[in-house]
């Protein structure tokens, strides 16, 4: 497809269960990029690869997310031990440009992953 | 560190009504400034952006103008649809590795018909 592709549209998982969230971003993009949004609030920075390199992580809330994306294309978000604050939309961006290439392009966002935790 | 504020919504204006939709900024350096837009049921779309001081982003019959001198860039548009009725984000990219995006909270805007 042309655009970026997030699965599942929507998981519901019960608190402590791991759940596993996956983007496909637009085929050769160099960045890849992973927001959460709170119901009502605007998405928040989680983390940042160029190519498989993930270079910023600074936006994780706690040692139970990882992201990985180990080709440099599909990338997975895994929440470990989930609790009822993860509730969220999980939204996964792609640009063309990486680091020190063409600064400022505008990211492609998907769908997102709307994660509920009973 | 960076960030973005915006007017709390619901913005309710009658279709033809001019719209603004208030943006500042707080930011070391010489951020980036985008709208994205998200209607109900579909992901964020880029709007318009702004890359430097003065620069006007237009879109849709939708404008921002960046001013460093207010650290503002604020939504205009002359004549709203009821098909405009979404919710607005106002975002920047700063002088950081990775451009990554910082949000403001959002605006939902409604039109009547």
């Amino acid at each position: 497809g042309a655009g970026v592709s997030q699965s599942p549209r929507y998981k519901v998982a019960k608190r402590g269960q791991d759940v596993a969230l996956r983007c496909d971003p637009i085929s050769g993009h160099v960045s890849l990029f992973w927001y959460q949004q709170a119901l009502g609030q605007g998405p928040e920075f989680l983390t940042y690869f160029q190519n498989e390199a993930q270079l910023d992580k600074s936006g994780l809330p706690s040692d139970r997310f990882f992201a990985e994306r180990p080709e440099g294309s599909v990338s997975t978000l895994k929440i470990q031990r989930t609790q009822q604050e993860d509730s969220a939309v999980y939204l996964c961006a792609s640009s063309l440009g990486g680091l020190r290439q063409i600064t400022h392009q505008p990211q492609h966002f998907g769908d997102g992953t709307r994660l509920s935790i009973l | 560190g960076d960030s973005v504020t915006q007017m709390e919504g619901p913005v309710t204006l009658s279709e033809e009504a001019f719209l603004t939709i208030n943006c500042t900024y707080t930011a070391t350096g010489y951020p980036s400034l985008f709208w994205y837009v998200q209607y109900p049921g579909e992901g964020l779309q880029l709007l318009l952006k702004a890359t430097k001081a003065d620069d006007k982003g237009s879109n849709k019959g939708f404008e921002a103008t960046y001013r460093k001198e207010t650290t503002s860039f604020h939504l205009e548009k002359g004549s709203v649809q009821v098909s405009d009725s979404a919710v607005y984000f106002c975002a920047l990219t700063g002088n950081n590795a990775g451009n990554m995006l910082t949000f403001g909270g959002g605006t939902r805007l409604m039109v009547k018909p």
